[in-house]
Order: C-alpha cells, then structure tokens, then sequence
C-alpha cells in the first residue's frame, strides 16, 4: 500500500525565518516522483515544487528546497525567508505511474508578521 | 502552463436534487481525470478516475450511483451528485495531467466547489 504521512498538523514561523515541513512516505516501488502541493485559503492547489525518486540532487525553487531521503523516504520541504503569502496547507503527494496522486493529511503553516 | 478549470465554484441547493460538477482541461488532453472531495482541514480523498470514453472507476466505499461521472471528451469531465443529502455537502476539486508530458508532470487541479445542500 503507498501511504504518506504528515506528522505535523500546524506549524507557525515568524516571517523572514526558516521553517522544514516533514514528509514520510511508504511504497515498495523504486521509481516514484514526489511533490508538494500548496492550498492556500482560495483552496487552490498549487505546485510548489518536485523531485524524482531517481535523483539525488535535491530540487530547489526560489525560496523553496526539499531534503529527499530515499532510504528512509522522507521528503520534507524547507521554506527560507518566509513570507506572509506562504501561509497555507501544504501537501505532500507522490505517484508512481503518474495516474494516482496519494496526499498527505497536510501541515496547516502560519507565517506570523 | 496548463489550466485545469472547474465550474461552479460553489452551489447551494435542495436536499433532493442533483447538481453537475464541470471539470475542463483547457490546453491540453487529459484521457484521465481525478475527482477528489475534502472535507475542512483534511487532505484530498480520491473518490473516483474518469476514464475518457469508457466507465469511471470508483474508489472503495464510493457510491458509484451518487456520484455520476461522465467523461465524454478529452477536454471535459462531470460529477453529478444526485439526489443531494445534506451529508454531501464539502468540497470537490477535480484535477488531471498531461499525458503528452514526461511521468514528473504535475497534476493540474481546478478551482474547486464547494456544494452546500440545504
């Protein structure tokens, strides 16, 4: 079964700081790719960054950059200099043959001013 | 980049009735679409995958006769609920990728409805 878990439900960060939201995730397949998705209060879902299961470099975006850790399958997204825009859900999801999403039960982050 | 559009982005209706949910890729084909509903601070659950040109097929514990799903063409896909319960009301967003693209595309989601049933 492919699980991910999120074992942070809230997180606050005061503006400007850095904050690392904590993602595991559970599958028997060595090919997978990783994401994770922002919802703001709008509800839309948006793409904030992605990784390849077969890359090691971790990916980076602007402000944002994951820690992927295969082996232990953990894949936690650090934010740096946070802004008051970031405040949202955010939702770690992967997929394997890029039909199924599977999410996380998210992490709600309050960026406080 | 690609643009997954929802229609309406809230309803309000009757205990009884039924309501259409429109899912539309709008530059890109998607053979596969995602219905997904989330109830207040919880994640997305998949309730069902619209299959282009044949039958959705439905997560477990999803009443495939409540919850109508017609794909009729690549760019369009609907969820009907039917006789609407108070029970029904939360949100629904669908979602769908390119599969012209390489397996990392992300998947697009719409905007959302939220369905009140009063």
């Amino acid at each position: 079964a492919q699980t991910v878990t999120q074992s942070q439900p809230e997180m606050s960060v005061q503006e400007a700081e850095t904050v690392t939201l904590s993602c595991t995730y559970d599958t028997s397949e060595s090919n997978y790719y990783l994401f994770w998705y922002k919802q703001p209060p709008s509800r839309q879902m948006i793409l904030v960054i992605r990784q390849e299961a077969y890359k090691q470099q971790n990916a980076t975006e602007n402000r944002f950059s994951v820690n992927f850790q295969k082996a232990a399958k953990s894949f936690s997204l650090k934010i740096s200099d946070s802004q008051l825009g970031d405040t949202a859900m955010y939702f770690c999801a992967f997929t394997i043959t890029g039909n199924q999403f599977y999410f996380g039960t998210g992490t709600s982050l309050t960026v406080i001013p | 980049g690609a643009v997954v559009s929802q229609h309406p982005s809230w309803v309000i209706c009757k205990s009884g009735t039924s309501v259409k949910i429109e899912c539309r890729s709008l530059d890109f084909q998607a053979t596969t679409m995602f219905w997904y509903r989330q109830f207040p601070k919880q994640s997305l659950m998949l309730m069902a995958t619209s299959n282009e040109g044949s039958k959705a097929t439905y997560e477990q514990g999803v009443e495939k006769d409540k919850f109508l799903i017609n794909h009729a063409s690549l760019t369009l896909s609907t969820l009907t609920v039917t006789s609407a319960h108070p029970e029904d009301s939360s949100f629904y967003i669908c979602s769908a990728r390119d599969f012209g693209q390489d397996m990392n595309t992300e998947a697009f989601f719409g905007q959302g409805t939220r369905l009140t049933v009063v």
